[in-house]
């Protein structure tokens, strides 16, 4: 069975500080992805990673930045938290062409 | 790139009645169409998805079609159930992106019983 795990659930963060979402995949997927969920908007990739030190640019990138330093744990940092940061962040990995989502990280920057 | 338009955006049926989601896509190169449900405080997961290469799938109640000449392709959920209660997703992509998704805006479906 599939396990992709994040950090934290929820998480409140103030303007200007700098924020570390991670995410685990335990399946040996090669592909991992960074999601941000708001109403209305669907979700918007911000950056995915094919391999280890390995990123690409999603749809929405800026304010963002990514690391990968092993297999199994993609990070999503966000230099300088600002409020329209607020959101919901899904992290995923892919077999296939199936994507397993992790449970989500709820951010609110204040 | 890619841009995903889902419709309607909320849908209320009563139980036993037929739902049904459409999507539009923009992208002639589309050709994997996956589908998305998501519960309430509960991670997206995948319930059906269908090629380019094969116009309608069904498994059990739902059911995907495909129109590629229109760009369009659609969700029908039969004998609506409560537990079909969620937001839904529709996504395309064309395989030379690496599966890099492109998510409809969602359609949130309530199965009044």
């Amino acid at each position: 069975d599939v396990k992709v795990t994040q950090s934290s659930r929820y998480l409140v963060k103030r303007t200007g500080e700098k924020v570390f979402l991670e995410c685990v995949q335990d399946m040996d997927h090669e592909n991992m992805f960074w999601y941000r969920q708001d109403p209305g908007l669907g979700l918007r990739l911000i950056y995915f990673s094919y391999d280890v030190k390995m990123k690409e640019k999603g749809d929405i990138p800026e304010g963002y930045s990514v690391s990968r330093e092993k297999k199994e744990r993609f990070s999503l940092i966000l230099e300088s938290a600002s409020t329209n940061q607020t959101s919901m962040y899904l992290c995923a990995s892919r077999l296939g062409y199936e994507q397993y989502f992790g449970p989500g990280t709820r951010l609110t920057v204040t | 790139g890619e841009n995903v338009e889902q419709h309607p955006s909320t849908l209320s049926v009563q139980e036993g009645d037929s739902a049904v989601i459409k999507c539009t896509y923009s992208d002639s190169a589309s050709n994997y169409f996956p589908w998305y449900k998501q519960e309430l405080g509960k991670r997206p997961q995948l319930i059906i998805d269908i090629r380019s290469n094969v116009g309608e799938k069904k498994d059990q109640r739902i059911a995907v079609t495909l129109n590629k000449t229109a760009k369009h392709f659609s969700l029908h959920i039969t004998e609506t159930q409560p537990e079909d209660s969620a937001v839904y997703f529709c996504a395309a992509t064309p395989e030379a992106a690496g599966n890099k998704l492109t998510f409809g805006g969602g359609t949130r479906v309530l199965v009044k019983p």
